[in-house]
Formats: structure tokens, sequence, C-alpha cells
């Protein structure tokens, strides 16, 4: 069965860091794009990053370009995202989630999602 | 400011049929397809159509999607208590070079 887990949620201090995984199960993980999507308490969402297949080519959400970094180990079936320079409104659940092919193109949807981790910015 | 405009909310009694409107633009809707996501209370978001009107195995066929432009819409007939639900579409934007999501729209059952 197919199955997405993330993992590494937790209160940080504005300015601090944290790393998220997101641990794939039952399909070939090289073989898809990966993304994190976020919802803010009360919000809708919103996608943060995305990686392809490979891990060469990397997206981000104007939101977070320069303080987040995406990265995967397809050995370990794990995507990662990396939070640095955290600030309040970093404040979410992250959802971690599948695409449909190796790409991000334009035809990009994500049909597989984990339950989430909260990441929570404050003082 | 979603790049992609939707109601924030929607009702409808079991039964009705209700729909969902997506408003976007040349750079999105039209000229990439809509996907749909709908979200359960308390429970992470689910793909419940997508490329416009394709339903994943598993979803019934009283939900259903469509395209005409620069918008996009979403139609539940034989509404449901258990579609009480946030629904969000999604667009790829050829101008920021990522995916998009609308909004969302709260959709109450009376």
């Amino acid at each position: 069965e197919v199955g997405l887990v993330e993992s590494g949620g937790g209160l940080v201090q504005p300015g601090g860091s944290l790393r998220l995984s997101c641990a794939a199960s039952g399909f070939t993980f090289s073989s898809y794009a990966m993304s994190w999507v976020r919802q803010a308490p009360g919000k809708g969402l919103e996608w943060v990053s995305g990686i392809s297949g490979s891990g060469v080519s990397t997206y981000y959400a104007d939101s977070v370009r320069g303080r987040f970094t995406i990265s995967r180990d397809n050995s370990k079936n794990t995507v990662y995202l990396q939070m640095n320079s955290l600030r309040v409104e970093d404040t979410a659940v992250y959802y971690c989630a599948k695409g449909v092919n190796t790409a991000m193109v334009s035809y990009y949807y994500m049909d597989v999602w984990g339950s989430g981790t909260t990441v929570t910015v404050s003082s | 400011q979603s790049v992609l405009t939707q109601p924030p909310s929607a009702s409808g009694t079991p039964g009705q049929t209700v729909t969902i409107s997506c408003s976007g633009s040349s750079s999105n809707i039209g000229s990439n397809v809509v996907n749909w996501y709908q979200q359960l209370p308390g429970t992470a978001p689910k793909l419940l159509i997508y490329s416009n009107y394709q339903r994943p195995s598993g979803v019934p066929d009283r939900f259903s999607g469509s395209k005409s432009g620069t918008s996009a819409s979403l139609a539940i007939s034989g509404l449901h208590s258990e579609d009480e639900a946030d629904y969000y579409c999604a667009a790829w934007d050829d101008s920021l070079d990522v995916p998009m999501f609308g909004g969302g729209t709260k959709l109450t059952v009376l």
C-alpha cells in the first residue's frame, strides 16, 4: 500500500531551523516528483516546495525561497525540507505529497498525501 | 490573496446539486489543467478530480469537474452529509512556474 509519513515538526523560536522528513513506501520512489504543502491554522493550502524524481530540479514558493531547501535520498525513500530563518508565519501543518510523474510539469497534481506534521514558530 | 479565486463558502441540502467555482487567468487555468482536492474536517487533503474532469478510482461519479476558458467548476450532485468538507482547486501557473491552490471553499450540508 502506498503511504507517506512525515516527521520532524515541533516548536521552534523565530529565526530557528527545523528539518522535516517524509518517508515513502509502496511505490518506486525515485520515479515520482514530491512536494511539500502547508496549511496555517484555519487557513487554506499553500504549496511550498517540490523536487523532481532524480532530485536534480527543485522548486519553491516565493514565500520560502532562500530560506527552505528541499532534497531527497532515493536510497532511503525519503524527502526532506530544511527550514531555516523560520518566521511566525511559517507556523502550519506541513504535508508531504506524491506527484504523478518524475518531473514537475504543467499537468502536475498530487495523488497521495501524508497526514502531516505540525510546525510552530513562536517565542 | 490566492492566484485562483474560489467562493469562501457554499451550502446545500441532502440530494441537491452544488457547484463550486474557481477563477484564474491565462497563465494558470487558461493554459493548464485544473485539479480539485477535498479536505474532510481534521484530515489531510485528498485528490478528488484531476486533469479538469478525471476521477481517481474510488471517487463517486457524483463528483464532476469542468473547465472553460480561465474558469473551472466542481459539481457535487446528490449531496450527502459526508460531503461536508473544504474543497480546493489547483493549477500550474506558467508565470510563477509552480502549482497554485485556490483559497478553498467550505461546503456545508444543511
